[in-house]
């Protein structure tokens, strides 16, 4: 069963504009991962947040971690057309090496 | 460094077949997954290894093995191909347990 689930499923933004994603996941977790991927591609780290964290930014990202609601978003500001990709957050629970995905929001930039 | 790599990125078998997924990392990585992608799906875990000689099974690991016996190589076996096999399967390695994985290319699989 999924862990993470994503929401939107689909975004649809003009260049230049915020987008923004969420992430609702069910059980506690160490450590919360957000990946990109471009059409037919591996994916690509993007961030990686800790359960005592609540925020964390990296470059035009910014991730927000709510234990108590169990979710997460991810904001992308200034949005570019290369951003268009599918983006997908990872939960970990602990034990062995189960990073769970959730099933991600594609989200598409247009000029 | 190479990174991940995967190989074949593309074979079509018929129903009943066998084959190895390639993985191989040069990153020194202990930690090793492979994962399978269908639409609408996202990633699943079907098997995983936390170093050389250790596998564990993950998610939906029926009708895969693995094994690995070097910290490098990490093979996906499929015994005996079936339909609901066809995917986009992805290796992913990482240093630490549940930390950053990085990712191969993927291979993309077809079941006739």
């Amino acid at each position: 069963s999924q862990q993470g689930e994503e929401d939107p499923q689909a975004l649809s933004i003009q260049e230049g504009e915020n987008a923004t994603m969420n992430c609702s996941y069910k059980t506690s977790i160490n450590n919360l991962q957000w990946y990109r991927q471009n059409s037919g591609r591996g994916l690509v780290h993007l961030i990686l947040i800790r359960s005592n964290e609540r925020e964390k930014h990296s470059g035009r990202l910014r991730v927000t971690l709510d234990t108590s609601k169990k979710s997460s978003s991810l904001l992308i500001t200034a949005s570019r057309a290369a951003d268009t990709a599918s983006y997908f957050c990872a939960t970990d629970s602990g034990g062995g090496n189960k990073l769970t995905f959730g099933t991600g929001t594609q989200l598409k930039v247009e000029l | 460094n190479a990174g991940v790599t995967q190989t074949p990125k593309f074979q079509v078998l018929k129903t009943g077949q066998s084959m190895t997924l390639q993985c191989a990392q040069d990153m020194n990585h202990e930690y090793m997954s492979w994962y399978r992608q269908d639409p609408g799906m996202g990633l699943r875990l079907i098997h995983y290894s936390v170093g050389a000689g250790i596998t564990d099974q993950g998610e939906v690991p029926n009708g895969y093995n693995v094994s690995r016996s070097t910290t490098e190589d990490f093979p996906l076996r499929l015994l005996s191909a079936a339909p609901s096999q066809t995917s986009v399967y992805f290796c992913a390695s990482s240093q630490k347990r549940g930390e950053t994985q990085y990712f191969g290319p993927g291979t993309r699989l077809l079941v006739l």
